[in-house]
């Protein structure tokens, strides 16, 4: 299986300052056409995880601008322009290119 | 965007069989994939497969011998079954279903709410 590997595990944040994560997998997720097969989801405490970003760098549908995602083949990065209370929870990265799928182990965000 | 609940028993034996439902509303089941993923109180996410309407199945190997996964388009519904469960196996299960890419990749974009089987005697 492909191994997901998130850093750091804890991220302490303050409300306004940007915030990075960091997505390393053991294979390359980059396809033939060039697409590369990474996911990012949010889990707020109590809830479903929710789509963040999806083939690397695409805004899901209602994730404010100020989610971002980057990288191709084995080094991604989810980042976060500007935090809001609202964006605490644990980040999960998720590779699609390969059966089975594989997630992170998460990384918690939280206010400092 | 569809709506994805689960329904099924909270507590099941050890060595018994774990059911599970996932009812769809909002859309029809016809026509795309569906997937089952688990995660064990306060850990992480663990993808168990997924099945495409037309009954083409994808698991995770390691639970490949266990698992078996139905469609049933008449009541838009599709189901997990699990096999022998351990107390390994005690998790919350979310169904899960997405849209697909001009890349032909499906990405995973709504869950369900999640429920909790326990296994315990």
């Amino acid at each position: 299986d492909v191994v997901m590997t998130q850093s750091p595990v804890s991220l302490p944040v303050t409300p306004g300052e940007p915030a990075s994560i960091s997505c390393r997998s053991s294979q390359s997720l980059l396809d033939s056409k060039g697409y590369n097969y990474l996911d990012w989801y949010l889990q707020k405490p109590g809830q479903s995880p929710q789509l963040l970003i999806y083939l690397a760098s695409s805004r899901a549908s209602g994730v404010p601008d100020r989610f971002s995602g980057s990288g191709s083949g084995t080094d991604f990065t989810l980042k976060i322009s500007r935090v809001e209370a609202e964006d605490v929870g644990i980040y999960y990265c998720m590779q699609g290119l390969h059966t089975p799928r594989t997630f992170g182990q998460g990384t918690k965000v939280e206010i400092k | 965007q569809v709506h994805l609940q689960e329904s099924g028993p909270g507590l099941v034996k050890p060595s018994e069989t774990l059911s599970l439902t996932c009812t769809v509303s909002g859309g029809s089941i016809s026509g795309d994939y569906w997937s089952w993923i688990r995660q064990p109180v306060g850990k992480g996410l663990q993808w168990i497969g997924r099945i495409y309407t037309s009954g083409n199945t994808n698991y995770d190997p390691s639970l490949k011998s266990r698992v078996t996964m139905s469609v049933d388009t008449a009541k838009n519904q599709f189901t997990l079954r699990l096999t022998s469960v351990t107390a390994a196996d005690t998790a919350v299960y979310y169904c899960a279903t997405g849209s697909k890419h001009g890349s032909g990749y499906d990405y995973i974009d709504s869950w369900g709410q999640g429920t909790l089987v326990t296994v315990s005697s």
